[in-house]
């Protein structure tokens, strides 16, 4: 299985700070990478997939970038509303496998 | 905008079979070309992608639980459904279905998940 490293686990940051997430597999995936955003007690959403192309309807201020075997999810500005939990997932080979998690708090 | 939404009991006993359905709204299971996936999450633990099943039937699992899984598809209910046998406690998790939409690229077929359920936790004890 591909291993898939985020880092940090958790992040302490303040409304209008640019935020970064790194996810880093255990071996090459190309460009097939999606990061999902998650809400306590919420469905998981959508935000990017191909690395950097943005969802139907996800703020311009969520990005992402990379490829092979380092990738980032960057938010320009953070709102209120990106307080949660943001996750990235390979699928270019099963099983599909997720990153533990980046927790983004209210600093 | 596509929903969906698992269902089933939330407790289960040891050695038993998990039985969990989940209903699709918002569009028909059997239009466009999608794969339709369950996900769980150990609490305080990372997502575990589980399966998943193309409307034809066709399913791929997760080898570490292929031997305990089946998923299938009531395209007439518009549902899609999991089992999973022989379950113990490290079975205990919140439970998320989920939707693959399968597309083209230069470099052939290639699925990523779109949309997700809000989950269910399924907790296995006597």
């Amino acid at each position: 299985d591909i291993q898939m490293t985020q880092s940090p686990s958790t992040l302490s940051a303040s409304v209008g700070d640019r935020v970064t997430v790194t996810c880093r597999p255990s071996e090459s995936i190309n460009s097939w990478l999606a990061w999902y955003q998650h809400k306590q007690g919420k469905a998981p959403k959508l935000l990017i997939y191909k690395a950097s192309t943005l969802e139907s309807g996800v703020p311009s201020r969520f990005s992402g970038s990379g490829s092979g075997t380092e990738f980032t999810l960057t938010i320009s500005s953070l709102q209120p509303d990106d307080f949660a939990t943001y996750y990235c997932q390979q699928y270019i080979s099963f099983p599909w496998t997720f990153g533990q998690g980046t927790k983004v708090e209210i600093k | 905008q596509v929903q969906l939404q698992a269902s089933g009991p939330g407790l289960v006993k040891p050695s038993q079979t998990l039985s969990l359905t989940c209903t699709v709204s918002g569009g028909s299971i059997n239009s466009g070309s999608y794969f339709w996936s369950w996900i769980r999450q150990p609490a305080g633990k990372g997502l575990e992608w589980i399966g998943r099943v193309y409307t034809s039937g066709n399913t791929n699992y997760n080898p570490s639980l292929k031997s305990r899984v089946t998923i299938s598809v009531d395209t007439s209910k518009n549902q899609f459904s999991l089992k999973l046998s022989s379950v113990t406690a490290a079975d205990t998790a919140v439970y998320y279905c989920a939707r693959e939409v399968d597309y083209f690229d230069s470099s052939g077929y290639f699925q990523h998940i779109d949309y997700w359920g809000q989950g269910t936790l399924v907790t296995v004890s006597s």
